[in-house]
């Protein structure tokens, strides 16, 4: 069946690192890829999406790359910051959404 | 701007009782669903509901409940509590309709509500 794998955490990083969060995934189809954030005491929320082969999701200095060849859309960002502090959930979907497990990142000032 | 509504956050309940969560969306969202995150598990499905009056199982359904009681609610009812249901529950809903839902895939969840059974 369809399923996401996600790097184990925790993952601590110093202010201004990169960072970079693995993700690979098994879907029969064509599946659209995401990474929604959780913060402290809250809900999930869309971080980034993409759709297609190739493409490239990003928003608030975050970026990934949808790879169909290598299964993968591993999500990346240049410098984090103290507010980055959160769990990161990489999901698929093909016809209703599937979650990762999670992986929390804490970054220190 | 409320969004996705859930009631109560938190609840204590001990073993046999049973309650409802609420959930409530503001947004004309066709679809919503209950979710479960558990530490190490990430967030499974219990159940969804495709659009008003419509309801399917999710991955984790036993023990659980649902009503579509119209297009803004979708509440998810524990007959009798168990411990193995202690968890964190969320409501989310999109505009997308199942089986489309890979065009958008954003779901707009609440805030959670804590459930504690003894």
């Amino acid at each position: 069946g369809d399923s996401v794998t996600q790097m184990e955490g925790p993952v601590t990083l110093s202010e201004e690192a990169f960072l970079t969060i693995n993700c690979t995934y098994t879907a029969t189809g064509y599946p659209s890829l995401f990474w929604y954030v959780q913060y402290p005491g809250e809900g999930l929320q869309l971080l980034l999406k993409a759709t297609k082969a190739d493409d490239k999701g990003s928003n608030k200095g975050f970026e990934a790359t949808y790879r169909k060849e290598t299964t993968s859309f591993h999500l990346e960002k240049g410098s984090v910051q103290v507010s980055d502090s959160a769990v990161y959930f990489c999901a698929l979907s093909v016809n209703k959404i599937i979650f990762g497990k999670g992986t929390r990142l804490h970054i220190l000032p | 701007n409320a969004g996705v509504t859930q009631t109560p956050k938190f609840q204590v309940l001990k073993t046999g009782q049973s309650m409802t969560l609420q959930c409530a969306q503001d947004m004309n969202h066709n679809s919503m669903y209950w979710y479960r995150q558990d530490p190490g598990m990430g967030l499974r499905l219990i159940y969804y509901s495709a659009s008003e009056g419509t309801t399917d199982k999710g991955e984790v359904p036993n023990g659980y409940n649902v009503s579509r009681l119209n297009k803004r609610e979708f509440s998810l009812r524990l007959e009798s509590a168990a411990p193995s249901q202690t968890s964190v529950y969320f409501c989310a809903s999109s505009d997308a309709s199942f089986g489309t839902l890979r065009n958008t895939g954003e779901l707009f969840f609440g805030e959670g509500s804590r459930l504690t059974v003894l």
